[in-house]
């Protein structure tokens, strides 16, 4: 079935790098992307969210990108600090509002590792 | 409390033996979600309860996983038989919604369970 899926499993950047982390979605009808970040051990945490009618959002030194036409959805991270390691998880929500009969669909997830 | 709760946080079981697993949502939220996740995987969506609709159980991988939530709030997994493939860590989110638009899915910290 239609599925997120994410490029790379593991990526490793110097603390303070900006990181960019991405995914592929193949639901053109999927119209609410949430990326999340999980450190071990824990629940999803949300990070930040965009909707279809958008192509980017800010939010405290996280970006994320949306480009409908290539079906793709990418996470940037600045100056990357050592508590930004953790996996990242992009998701979509797709169809109607409220999900319908759609749960959230999310990918196998990046293993960020943020090296001193 | 003001987020998911989930209990209990560990569990152990021997195998064929049933389990049940709790959710609290936060207050107010109308949407629940089930997730499983093995170690190293993504979230596998489970089941997905939305105000009084009936559910969506497509992502229930056998008839031995079966979910209830009462009075639109507390819900609870159970695994009939439990089998070692069962051991994962399953997680829980709930969501609200505004108006037509869809909202991020707050997590629990999850259950994990180990079928010995």
């Amino acid at each position: 079935g239609e599925s997120v899926g994410l490029h790379l499993p593991t990526l490793s950047v110097q603390e303070g790098d900006n990181s960019i982390i991405n995914c592929a979605y193949s639901n053109s009808a999927s119209d609410y992307f949430i990326w999340y970040k999980q450190e071990s051990g824990k629940g999803p945490q949300f990070i930040i969210d965009i909707r279809s009618n958008m192509d980017k959002r800010q939010g405290q030194r996280v970006t994320v990108l949306l480009n409908k036409t290539v079906k793709h959805l990418s996470l940037q991270i600045a100056a990357t600090q050592p508590g930004d390691s953790a996996v990242y998880f992009c998701a979509e929500n797709r169809g109607k509002s409220g999900g319908g009969a759609d749960g959230l669909t999310f990918g196998k997830g990046t293993h960020l590792i943020i090296q001193p | 409390g003001a987020g998911v709760s989930q209990s209990p946080s560990n569990k152990v079981t021997e195998k064929g033996k049933d389990v049940e697993l709790r959710c609290d949502p936060i207050s107010g939220h109308t949407a629940l979600y089930w997730y499983r996740q093995s170690l190293g995987q993504g979230l596998e969506f489970l089941i997905y309860f939305q105000g009084n609709s009936a559910p969506d159980k497509s992502g229930l991988p056998s008839d031995r996983f079966s979910a209830e939530r009462t009075g639109g709030s507390v819900s609870t997994l159970t695994i009939q038989r439990t089998q070692q493939e069962d051991s994962a860590v399953y997680l829980c989110a709930s969501k609200t919604h505004r108006g037509l638009m869809n909202t991020e899915a707050f997590f629990g910290q999850g259950t994990r369970l180990t079928v010995v």
